[in-house]
């Protein structure tokens, strides 16, 4: 069975720093990796996603995760954030011959200060 | 643009009620999804869908039940609403048989006394 571990619940920052969200997931299996992100009051958007070949992917918004397959690992970098990207983090995985379900961690809250 | 629809974002109801919650998606997508989210717990799964009138259950299906009558409509039934399913409820939908990309609704978050 897969499971995906978010190591941390809260991330506060200062504006323009970097951050980085950690995202350790379990499979005996190769999976697709998920990042979603959650703005207040709003459901679950897409923010990047893992499905094969380069392991660097990139958001349109100057997010990028990295698949580490020896770690296990799908950690979320912004080399500078903007107070708009307070929201909350999830990180998922789902198997590609596993049918339809997808596993999600807890969430990461991000605090975006000014 | 895709869309998920849920009927309410606030709901307040009583212990014992029954409790309908609809989601509508215009995307023609094969599978829907009912999760519960929770401080701390993330996102767990319900009940799922991958056809008409198909449905399977999630991770905590207890206290639940699920109808999908038309491919673009999945709804959740509380059957007697406890005050411990006082939670966020999303609906999603996906295409397909593999789980890419699920798109997510606005979210009900639900209060019962």
């Amino acid at each position: 069975a897969q499971s995906v571990t978010q190591l941390d619940s809260q991330v506060p920052v200062f504006e323009e720093a970097p951050v980085e969200l950690r995202c350790n997931y379990s499979s005996s299996v190769s999976v697709y990796l998920f990042w979603y992100v959650q703005y207040p009051n709003q459901g679950l958007q897409l923010l990047l996603k893992y499905l094969s070949g380069s392991t660097l992917v990139e958001s349109i918004n100057g997010f990028e995760a990295e698949f580490n397959k020896s770690q296990t690992s799908f950690h979320l970098r912004k080399p500078s954030v903007h107070i708009s990207d307070t929201a909350e983090y999830f990180c998922a995985v789902s198997v590609p011959e596993g049918g339809f379900k997808t596993i999600f961690g807890a969430g990461t809250r991000l605090f975006v200060k000014a | 643009d895709v869309k998920v629809t849920q009927s309410s974002r606030y709901l307040v109801k009583r212990t014992g009620e029954k409790v309908f919650l609809e989601c509508v998606q215009d995307m023609d997508h094969e599978n829907m999804f009912w999760y519960r989210q929770d401080p701390g717990l993330g996102l767990r799964l319900i009940y799922f869908s991958y056809d008409v009138k198909m449905k399977e259950k999630g991770d905590i299906p207890e206290g639940y039940s699920v109808s999908r009558e038309k491919k673009e409509r999945f709804s959740l039934i509380l059957e007697s609403a406890s005050t411990n399913q006082t939670s966020m409820y999303l609906c999603a939908s996906t295409q397909g048989w593999r789980a890419h990309e699920q798109f997510f609704g606005p979210g009900t978050r639900l209060t019962v006394l």
